[in-house]
């Protein structure tokens, strides 16, 4: 089945240094790979939308200064909060979609940015 | 662009008892929907997708109405149990479009107790 593996599932990191994690889809091929944020009791914010060879298209309030991403293959994406400080702060999902199953997002386990 | 918004942010039910969790979305373009089961410092769990032909569709222990007309997604958990404790998002996409823009709503934390 389709699995997607998110790391690392919990950073803390002092604040304005940056953390990178990254998204590895298993059993499918990972055509598109959307990347999200839950801030504490809030929802998921969508930062970017990242699709195999076409550019990467960033959400109002995010951009790739601050949240540089990289989507080389079709199992294999990596983002990276550059100068995290306490709003950086939640839960970052990466949700791939297979390209047989276009609709639905395989989500991984997340990782969760704690600045200090 | 796309708003969903979802109600109650917060229920307590007692054992046994029903839950409705629902939504409402803008987009008259949206085609897909989803509901996510987030366990708490856990990751998203699909419980149910669901395409905009289809109106009623019945899970495990749960169903899942679409009102097109009213543009409104509902959660149904019958006979609801403490494993169900967990907070519900509903996600909204739209047909075509940019990828895979999952738009979530806003959330709801339910609380069953015994």
């Amino acid at each position: 089945g389709a699995l997607v593996y998110q790391y690392p599932r919990r950073t803390i990191c002092k604040s304005g240094t940056s953390m990178r994690m990254e998204c590895q889809a298993v059993g499918f091929q990972a055509t598109s790979v959307a990347w999200y944020r839950q801030s504490p009791q809030k929802t998921f914010e969508l930062i970017a939308l990242s699709t195999v060879n076409s550019a990467i298209k960033y959400e109002q309030n995010f951009t790739q200064e601050k949240f540089p991403i990289s989507h080389p293959n079709l199992s294999f994406s990596s983002m990276t909060v550059l100068n995290a400080y306490l709003e950086d702060r939640g839960l970052y999902l990466c949700g791939a979609t297979d390209s047989n199953s276009g609709n639905t997002l395989y989500f991984g386990e997340g990782s969760r940015l704690i600045v200090v | 662009g796309e708003q969903v918004e979802q109600r109650p942010p917060h229920l307590s039910v007692r054992e046994g008892d029903s839950a409705v969790i629902t939504c409402t979305y803008t987009d008259p373009n949206s085609y897909y929907f989803f509901w996510y089961k987030q366990e708490p410092g856990a990751s998203l769990q699909l419980l149910m997708k669901v395409f905009s032909s289809t109106e009623i569709n019945e899970g495990q222990g749960f169903t899942v109405l679409l009102n097109k007309k009213d543009k409104r997604l509902s959660l149904n958990l019958t006979a609801a149990h403490p494993g169900d404790s967990a907070a519900y998002f509903c996600a909204v996409r739209r047909y075509g479009g940019s990828g895979n823009k999952l738009i979530f709503g806003t959330g709801t934390l339910l609380s069953v107790k015994p």
